[in-house]
């Protein structure tokens, strides 16, 4: 199986940059998805392909990487994007997610 | 987009329980399931995937007790849970698996059915 590994937290001022790491224990080549989940919510897809908008996100979202090592960036941080943030891997069975990044805010 | 999960609740170990998930605002028949759960303050579990043609494809913890079928007819998904585990105790959410760029992604969520495996 393919491992995702993240950070488990993050703090970040409001207005200022989030970024956030996935790293796979092989490579996904550019099959790589984030997805929010607010607390008591079901998740959200943000970002496909590494690097793609999911449709009616923002585009403080953003995304990049390929191959085993991937960025989930939120620039700037808005009050709205405290959440827990998982990357996701389609490129083999099974699917796998990361353990997650919690956003806080200092 | 609308995916409306149920029949979770309160189940002994050993025993079985069945959760639907109800779809509405897209053609469901043309679409691949996904089964994800998440175990309390835990990270996010891929449990099971049927494709539109009805294949299937199994996490290994849940092979041999889980089983994913559709009814295309009332555009419903289901997941048979057998043999329950203490283990298996998570919200259980249905997700539509969509094509995009090429992309096989997990487009659109249900709110989740609660499962609790206890004596």
């Amino acid at each position: 199986d393919i491992v995702l590994t993240q950070s488990p937290a993050l703090a970040v001022s409001l207005g200022q940059r989030a970024t956030i790491s996935c790293r796979a224990s092989e490579s996904v080549r550019s099959s790589m998805h984030w997805y929010q989940q607010k607390s008591g919510q079901q998740p959200k897809l943000l970002i496909y392909g590494a690097s793609n908008l999911a449709s009616g996100v923002p585009a403080r979202f953003s995304g990049s990487g390929s191959g085993t090592d991937f960025t989930f960036t939120i620039d700037p941080v808005e009050a709205d994007d405290i959440a827990t943030y998982y990357c996701q891997q389609s490129r083999n069975d099974p699917l796998t997610f990361g353990s997650g990044t919690k956003l806080e805010i200092k | 987009v609308q995916l409306v999960e149920s029949g979770g609740g309160l189940v002994q170990p050993g025993k079985s329980l069945k959760l639907s998930c109800s779809a509405s605002g897209f053609t469901f028949s043309s679409y691949g399931m996904h089964w994800i759960r998440q175990a309390p303050g835990k990270g996010l579990d891929w449990v099971a995937y049927i494709s539109s043609s009805s294949g299937t494809v199994y996490a290994d913890a849940v092979k041999g007790r889980f089983t994913i079928s559709r009814d295309n007819a009332k555009n419903t998904l289901y997941l048979q849970l057998n043999s329950l585990k203490s283990e298996d105790t998570a919200i259980y959410y249905c997700a539509r698996r969509r094509t995009s760029r090429g992309y096989y992604v997990m487009d659109a969520w249900g709110q989740g059915a609660s499962v609790t495996v206890s004596s």
